[in-house]
């Protein structure tokens, strides 16, 4: 069976630091997807990036990038320079091939202070 | 903004009780899932219907149950609502049922059973 495991509960920075959230999965396929979603604290889910298990290249997004390593089966999420905005419940999910449905890590909370 | 509607934001009712949320997918996306949210189990997938008829379950009680109409919006059904039913139940869309779609999130239903 899949799993999430985000094992950082909650992370506190101060403005302009780096940080990066941590993500291990565990999944019998070859062929699956990872996402990672931000629950700000308004608390809706916004989707941030989609990667699939055979394109391992790293991806940047302005401040947010993501390093995916199957060797050690993780997809490490990490924020450049953070913003108080950036405070956030942020999870990672996986589908596994053929489901659509997803499974979620128990997300971290990220507490940037000013 | 996700284009994925619920109804009520809000709901307060008591133990025994019943209650319907409901659901509007974003134009033209056909899958709709729901999940549920609570501090103890996480973000856990529920259902998943696809145009109409039942994709996947998860771990969805017996006391709980869901539909898709033929204009694609969605009800979920809570019936002899216990305490531990309290949390935020999330719907969210996709385009189909495949692996790779995207789900986009509504900004949920916050059920407090008293």
């Amino acid at each position: 069976a899949q799993k999430v495991t985000q094992a950082q509960t909650e992370i506190s920075v101060v403005e302009k630091e780096d940080v990066t959230l941590d993500c291990v999965y565990e999944t019998r396929d070859t062929t699956y997807y990872l996402f990672w979603y931000k629950q700000p604290p308004s608390g809706e889910l916004v989707f941030l990036i989609r990667r699939n298990s055979f394109d391992e290249q790293n991806e940047i997004s302005g401040r947010y990038s993501w390093n995916f390593q199957k060797s050690t089966s993780s997809f490490n999420f990490t924020i450049t320079a953070s913003q108080v905005v950036d405070s956030a419940v942020y999870f990672c999910a996986l589908s596994e091939e053929g489901y659509s449905t997803l499974t979620f890590g128990k997300g971290t909370m990220l507490l940037v202070s000013p | 903004d996700s284009g994925v509607t619920q109804t009520p934001k809000h709901l307060i009712t008591a133990t025994g009780q019943r209650v319907t949320l409901r659901c509007s997918p974003r134009s033209g996306d056909l899958s709709v899932y729901w999940y549920q949210q609570s501090l103890d189990q996480g973000l856990q997938f529920l259902i998943q219907y696809y145009n109409g008829e039942e994709r996947a379950k998860g771990n969805i009680l017996e006391r709980f149950s869901a539909q898709q109409f033929p204009d694609l919006h969605s009800e979920l059904n809570l019936s002899s609502l216990e305490l531990g039913d309290s949390a935020l139940y999330f719907c969210a869309s996709s385009e189909g049922t495949s692996d790779y779609n995207e789900q986009f999130f509504g900004p949920g239903t916050r059920l407090t059973v008293l």
